[in-house]
C-alpha cells in the first residue's frame, strides 16, 4: 500500500482495555496522520506529526494517544476513556503532492 | 480551510462517462484540488490533482474553471470495478502537515455502476 503498512488489519478489545495500532512507512516522508472514519462518514483527524518528536492533537483526540520516535513509525493507542472506539482507522502519510494511505485496522469492541 | 461540498451519491451503467462536480467557493491561492478514490475496507487512493485548467492521467480527467471555485473529475467509461467513494480536498500542498493545512475530507461522493 506505497510503502505505509498497518497492523493488524483487524483487532478486536474488550470494554476497558487499551490496544495499539501500528503504522510503519519507508516513504521517508516527515508528516503522518491518523484518521477515523465511521461507516457512510468521511475521515476524522486523530492525530498528526510534522517530525519525530512532536505531535499535534487533530479534532477527535481525546481517548486516544501517540509517539513518534522514529521517522518510520506513527503507533496510535486507543484507550479506555475512548468510549466508542468501534471503527475504521487509517494511517497516512503526507508528501508535497498528497497523501499516502494505509489500508487501515479495523477495531471492534467486544 | 477552503470546505468543499460534493453529491452524496451518483448512479452510472457501464461504459458511460461519468462526472462528478465538487464545490469549493472559498479556495485560497495557494490550494491544490486533489481527487481520492476508496474502496470498502481500504485506504484513499490519489486519482488525481490540478490547480486550473485541465489535468488528465490514465485515469481520469480534471477540470477547473478559471474562477477555480468548483472543479468535476471525469471519468471515462467507467466499469463496475470503479463503484467507490470519491473525495475532493483542497489544501496548500506547498506547506503539508500543519495545522492550518491538513486535508479535511468530507463524506464524498457514492458511485455506483451498474451492469
Amino acid at each position: 500500500d506505497g510503502g505505509i503498512t498497518q497492523s493488524p488489519k483487524y483487532l478486536f478489545r474488550k470494554e476497558g482495555q487499551n490496544v495499539t495500532l501500528s503504522c510503519e512507512q519507508n516513504l521517508n516522508h516527515d508528516a503522518m496522520y491518523w484518521y477515523r472514519q465511521d461507516p457512510g462518514q468521511g475521515l476524522r483527524l486523530i492525530y498528526y506529526s510534522q517530525i519525530v518528536n512532536d505531535f499535534q492533537k487533530g479534532d477527535i483526540a481525546e481517548g486516544y494517544s501517540v509517539s513518534r520516535e522514529k521517522k518510520e513509525s506513527f503507533p496510535l493507542t486507543v484507550t479506555s476513556a475512548q468510549k466508542n472506539p468501534t471503527a475504521f482507522y487509517l494511517c497516512a502519510t503526507q508528501a508535497s503532492y498528497g497523501y499516502t494511505f494505509g489500508s487501515g485496522t479495523r477495531l471492534t469492541v467486544v | 480551510l477552503a470546505k468543499t461540498t460534493q453529491p452524496i451519491s451518483m448512479d452510472s451503467y457501464e461504459g458511460q462517462e461519468v462526472n462528478i462536480t465538487c464545490s469549493h467557493n472559498n479556495i485560497a491561492t495557494n490550494d491544490y484540488i486533489t481527487w481520492y478514490q476508496q474502496f470498502p475496507s481500504q485506504g484513499p487512493r490519489f486519482i488525481i490533482q490540478g490547480y486550473k485548467t485541465k489535468v488528465t492521467n490514465e485515469v481520469a480527467s480534471l477540470f477547473i474553471p478559471a474562477d477555480r471555485k468548483s472543479s468535476t473529475l471525469s471519468l471515462p467509461r467507467v466499469s463496475l470495478s470503479d463503484t467507490a467513494v470519491y473525495y475532493c480536498l483542497v489544501g496548500d500542498l506547498s506547506n503539508y502537515g500543519g495545522a492550518t493545512n491538513k486535508l479535511i475530507f468530507g463524506t464524498g461522493t457514492l458511485l455506483a455502476v451498474q451492469p
